[in-house]
């Protein structure tokens, strides 16, 4: 079964740095775009961010590049997105996806999702 | 970027009566490249149809959906308890991929 697990909910503070994980499984990890999807606090779906971890090749939507971080480990199949300087406004729901099709194409639909992350930033 | 307008907000239907639910993109959806997702509180989203028409597997047949270029549209044909939901269309056509608000249907 293919399946994307989620680190668990954090708490932080403004200004702190903070790295999620989604561990893939069930599936060849290298061959399929794995991203990320906000979802504020009563509000919808956002993307963020792609990668391919067969060559590391990473897509940022215009309104998160620079503000966050996605990276790959195919040694232990997961996937992360990171923040170097939390806002309030970074606090959401963070889905894990995964594209459908094992290729390099980025045109692709969102097949998998995880079960999504929440992250508080509160002072 | 794509903007895409679901309509309506919210609808309120009841189980066994048809759901129609829309997506307006603001400018055409390349080959298409549109999906719909389903998505209730404490869930993942669950992903219905891609291709603006393909059913993705194990959803079943009462959901179906068509559209092409600007206008797309997903249809539940006899509305289960189960159903009710939020639903999301997103087009991944043009980077950066985009979601619509969603549609929330209510009992």
């Amino acid at each position: 079964e293919v399946q994307l697990v989620q680190s668990g909910a954090e708490v932080k503070k403004p200004g702190e740095s903070l790295k999620i994980s989604c561990k893939g499984s069930g599936y060849n990890f290298t061959t399929y775009w794995i991203g990320w999807v906000r979802q504020m606090p009563g509000k919808g779906l956002e993307w963020m961010g792609v990668i391919y971890p067969g060559d590391f090749k990473i897509r940022y939507s215009p309104s998160f590049r620079g503000q966050v971080t996605v990276s790959a480990d195919t040694s232990i199949s997961t996937a992360y997105l990171q923040w170097s300087n939390l806002k309030a406004s970074d606090t959401a729901i963070y889905y894990c996806t995964k594209h459908a099709v094992p290729d390099p194409y980025f045109y692709q639909h969102m097949d998998v999702w995880g079960k999504g992350t929440t992250v508080t930033v509160s002072s | 970027e794509t903007v895409l307008t679901q309509s309506p907000g919210t609808l309120s239907l009841s189980p066994g009566e048809r759901a129609t639910l829309s997506c307006r993109a603001s400018q055409s959806v390349s080959s298409p490249y549109l999906a719909w997702y389903q998505h209730k509180p404490g869930q993942a989203p669950r992903l219905l149809i891609y291709g603006a028409s393909s059913r993705a597997t194990g959803i079943p047949d009462r959901f179906s959906a068509s559209g092409s270029g600007t206008d797309f549209t997903l249809t539940i044909s006899r509305l289960e308890p189960e159903d009710f939901a939020l639903y999301y269309c997103h087009q991944y056509g043009r980077s950066p991929f985009t979601f619509g608000q969603g549609t929330k249907l209510e009992i």
